[in-house]
């Protein structure tokens, strides 16, 4: 099947800096692109999304960006807190159905006071 | 309103043992997901069902695992003659409709002894 390659793995930052997380995706067809955020025992709930027809999305102290051309797309968070520290998933749509994602193996991010 | 409700929280059966796990999508939902993730791993793909339209069972790992959506409303994930490898957390996720955001349930944590 068509795959979702994440990185880094793992992650540590300093509360208040900022975080990358990149993603590349190999189906050309994909259109949609959101991203998932797990905390510890619950279960993935999203924090932003992106369309194929938009470059660059923000919502306060996230956003993401996208390339179709090249395959791939990130999440930057900036000015992180604690709270942040959780596992974080890039998916991308299976192909431009829109219904069922493929997932990355996740970012676990660790933001230390 | 409810979210996505699924049970039971917890299985733990006997290697050859069949399961079921069942899921509750939010009311109105069209479309239903099942995924599974292994510890530290990230979400696979299992099978996805969209209204009345036949079901996508093509990340379905082999022919002990079938799933089903009575009504176009709940759905069981049946697993046959479990082995230790299907213990993972399986996660359920329901959406309006095309490229609309993914709700997840809290998941089934099947262990297989």
């Amino acid at each position: 099947g068509e795959n979702v390659e994440q990185h880094p793995s793992t992650l540590s930052v300093q509360e208040g800096d900022s975080a990358v997380i990149k993603c590349t995706y190999s189906d050309s067809a994909s259109n949609y692109f959101p991203w998932y955020k797990q905390e510890l025992g619950k279960r993935p709930q999203l924090i932003i999304d992106i369309r194929s027809n938009v470059g660059e999305k923000k919502d306060q102290r996230i956003a993401v960006t996208l390339n179709k051309t090249a395959k791939h797309f990130s999440l930057h968070i900036t000015e992180t807190q604690p709270e942040d520290s959780a596992v974080y998933f890039c998916a991308a749509s299976i192909g431009n159905s829109g219904y069922a994602l493929n997932f990355g193996k996740g970012t676990s991010l660790l933001v230390t006071p | 309103g409810a979210g996505v409700s699924q049970s039971p929280s917890n299985k733990v059966t006997e290697k050859g043992k069949d399961v079921e796990l069942r899921c509750d999508p939010i009311s109105g939902h069209t479309a239903l997901y099942w995924y599974r993730q292994s510890l530290g791993q990230g979400l696979e793909f299992l099978i996805y069902f969209q209204g009345n339209s036949a079901p996508d069972k093509s990340g379905l790992p082999s022919d002990r695992f079938s799933a089903e959506r009575t009504g176009g409303s709940v759905s069981t994930l049946t697993i046959q003659r479990t082995q230790q490898e299907d213990s993972a957390v399986y996660l359920c996720a329901s959406s309006a409709g095309q490229g609309i955001p993914l709700h997840f349930g809290n998941g089934t944590r099947l262990t297989v002894t």
